[in-house]
């Protein structure tokens, strides 16, 4: 069993609508969560990053950790055509050592 | 742009040969990291280095090696290539090990 675990997809939405995106982990000693865009060839885009348990809003998307169920969600609100690309949840342990443990990635498509 | 560079963008050898990629941290980032993003293996943690020592290391083969210099830029060295190693390889860097981590635009490395 991978220690992240992410549905691939693909996911097909219409713009406008809220996307919700999601990771089940294993591992009770990640603390720190991330979100990552990236597009088709591209490095990987920073988009939220969060320590333990609890909500981060910033613009149209909101993170959410549960720690106590290992679940970790993206939402996307108003979604636009050019948030296609595949989005990566990332988790580390405690700081010091600072190994990013990466799910396989959902690829998204927001139609017009 | 995220800040990181990485050179080149594109290498294509043949198997047994050996190449060294590059990358030059976001200014100020003290940490690296490089990892490889395979088809099949998704993104995969290769090896850290802080401010000159290494730091962490992942699944990382004994055929690759990496440095980071004073001028805290990084070099990852493959040798004795083998078809399994064609893949994106990135590098990131942070301010500190617990800090985000930045991803640099990535080496396209194709094993003929």
């Amino acid at each position: 069993q991978k220690e992240v675990e992410q549905d691939p997809g693909p996911l097909s939405v219409p713009e406008g609508a809220i996307v919700s995106l999601n990771c089940t982990y294993s591992n009770s000693a990640f603390q720190y969560f991330m979100w990552y865009r990236q597009y088709s060839r591209k490095g990987p885009e920073l988009l939220m990053y969060t320590y333990s348990s609890g909500n981060k809003e910033d613009g149209r998307f909101t993170a959410q950790v549960d720690k106590s169920s290992k679940y970790i969600s993206l939402f996307i609100r108003d979604s636009q055509p050019s948030d296609s690309a595949t989005y990566l949840c990332a988790m580390s342990e405690t700081g010091g050592y600072n190994k990013l443990i990466f799910g396989a990635g959902t690829r998204l498509a927001v139609h017009p | 742009d995220s800040g990181v560079t990485q050179t080149p963008k594109h290498l294509i050898t043949a198997t047994g040969q050996r190449v060294t990629l590059r990358c030059s941290p976001r200014s100020g980032d003290l940490s690296v990291y490089w990892y490889q993003q395979s088809l099949d293996q998704g993104l995969q943690f290769l090896i850290q280095y802080y401010n000159g020592e290494e730091r962490a290391k992942g699944n990382i083969l004994e055929r690759f090696s990496a440095q980071q210099f004073p001028d805290l830029h990084s070099e990852l060295n493959l040798s004795s290539l083998e078809l399994g190693d064609s893949a994106l390889y990135f590098c990131a860097s942070s301010v500190a090990p617990e800090e985000a981590q930045y991803f640099g635009p990535g080496t396209r490395l194709t094993v003929l």
